[in-house]
């Protein structure tokens, strides 16, 4: 148990659903990530929140909407998905971004999304 | 961009052979990660590399970062069948770094018992 935990674990949903993804660390950390990780793709990161703040946004469809309401919880919402977009989705915490590097991250165990 | 390519994909040993996982990156690193992630799980940390010709070792698992600090390479001695899992290296690049770790693709390793 890595104190990141993530619902729900599997998730089908169709094209014009909207859902949301949470994570929730218990760590005290002040750093949250989103990653994508598909069958033929390494992690894919996704977004990153430092203390609740938006510090990368790394060229995400605008389907997918992240929201850090404080530094224990991110959420990822979803509307309007494509096929292509299922995959397992992994929260992470890290302690802080690092200074000059990045510090270790401890990943939840994931959402398995299937998008019809 | 940056990248991190890791090689190969697969393998395949016999229980108690050694096996070997390189990573390259296409810039210079300020540090070096390496994460197993078991089937159906989740990547776990194993270790942070950050040194310059840095070597350290877990038991079976040796870990080294190049000189240039541009790859690594990671070799378990005497595979065991508990050693099956995908594992990834990750990197951040030396230059205005952001908190942002690009993974490699990760290398599958099978154990036949």
């Amino acid at each position: 148990e890595t104190g990141v935990t993530q619902t729900p674990r599997h998730l089908v949903m169709g094209m014009t659903n909207k859902k949301s993804l949470k994570c929730e660390q218990h760590l005290g950390h002040n750093a949250m990530y989103w990653y994508k990780q598909s069958a033929k793709k390494p992690l894919e990161l996704m977004f990153v929140y430092s203390l609740e703040e938006r510090v990368e946004n790394n060229s995400v469809p605008s389907r997918f909407s992240p929201e850090c309401p404080n530094s224990s919880h991110l959420f990822l919402h979803l509307h309007t998905l494509q096929p292509e977009d299922s995959a397992l989705y992994l929260c992470a915490s890290s302690q802080d971004l690092g200074r000059g590097w990045t510090d270790t991250q401890y990943f939840g165990p994931g959402t398995r999304l299937t998008v019809l | 961009g940056q990248q991190v390519m890791q090689i190969p994909q697969y393998q395949h040993v016999q229980e108690g052979e050694d096996f070997t996982t390189y990573c390259n990156s296409s810039t210079t690193l300020s540090n070096i990660q390496w994460y197993k992630q078991r089937p159906g799980g989740h990547p776990v940390f194993l270790i942070q590399l950050v040194k310059s010709g840095e070597v350290k070792k877990q038991k079976r698992l040796t870990f080294q970062f190049g000189e240039a600090k541009k790859n690594s390479s990671l070799h378990i001695t005497a595979t065991q069948t508990t050693d099956v899992g995908t594992y990834f290296c990750a990197g951040s690049r030396a230059a205005g770094n952001t908190g942002k770790l690009i993974f490699g693709q990760g290398t599958t390793l099978q154990v036949k018992p």
